[in-house]
């Protein structure tokens, strides 16, 4: 079984600042990792995934995330917020051999203040 | 291509009735992952359907089932409603088998049983 933990339920940051969302797994078997933002009123995004290779991932809309196996983590970064980036924030795990099956973290909800 | 639509998108139920969602994937997708989202528990797994089939299932009790047509849409049927049952369902879809493709999420239907 895979289990996410979110380290922070809210994160409040000023616009132009940088962002830091913490995510740590756990699951004795190799996992897909992902980030999802989920908008008011409004159904799951995929932001960016890791499935092998570069460790350092990114999105188009300037997020990065970086895989670290010896800590077992997935930190989501931006190193300049919008407004627009205000929005809730999931990390996902999926067990390579379990189809597709999600398991989430409790959420990060990043207010950005003008 | 139109995204992933979720019918009805408001749902108001009373106790122990029995309630239908339905789920349309984007054209061309097969496999079809069912979500349940409260303020409580968070994003839980349901089930997930590819090709008509269930391959996975979450922890949930047997009140909720769903199936998968042939034309890959996809229903989730939730009988003798409890107070808990109350949430943001959510449904997605995604093209191939493997949990590496992306998953496209729908806005979701938001079920109040009261």
């Amino acid at each position: 079984a895979q289990s996410v933990t979110q380290l922070d339920s809210q994160v409040p940051v000023f616009e132009e600042a940088p962002v830091e969302l913490r995510c740590n797994y756990s699951s004795s078997v190799s996992v897909y990792l992902f980030w999802y933002v989920q908008y008011p009123n409004q159904g799951l995004q995929l932001l960016l995934k890791y499935l092998s290779g570069s460790t350092l991932v990114e999105s188009i809309n300037g997020f990065e995330a970086e895989f670290n196996k010896s800590q077992t983590s997935f930190h989501l970064r931006k190193p300049s917020v919008h407004i627009s980036d205000t929005a809730e924030y999931f990390c996902a795990v999926s067990a390579r051999t379990a189809g597709n099956k999600l398991t989430f973290g409790g959420g990060t909800r990043v207010l950005v203040k003008p | 291509k139109a995204g992933v639509t979720q019918t009805p998108r408001y749902l108001i139920k009373t106790r122990g009735q029995q309630v239908t969602l339905s789920c349309s994937p984007i054209s061309g997708h097969r496999s079809v992952s069912w979500y349940q989202q409260t303020p409580g528990q968070g994003l839980q797994f349901l089930f997930e359907y590819f090709s008509e089939t269930q391959r996975n299932k979450g922890n949930f009790p047997g009140r909720f089932s769903g199936r998968q047509f042939s034309n890959s849409r996809s229903e989730m049927n939730v009988s003798t409603l409890e107070l808990g049952d109350s949430a943001l369902y959510l449904c997605a879809s995604s093209s191939l088998a493997g949990n590496e493709e992306t998953q496209y999420f729908g806005p979701g239907t938001r079920l109040l049983v009261l």
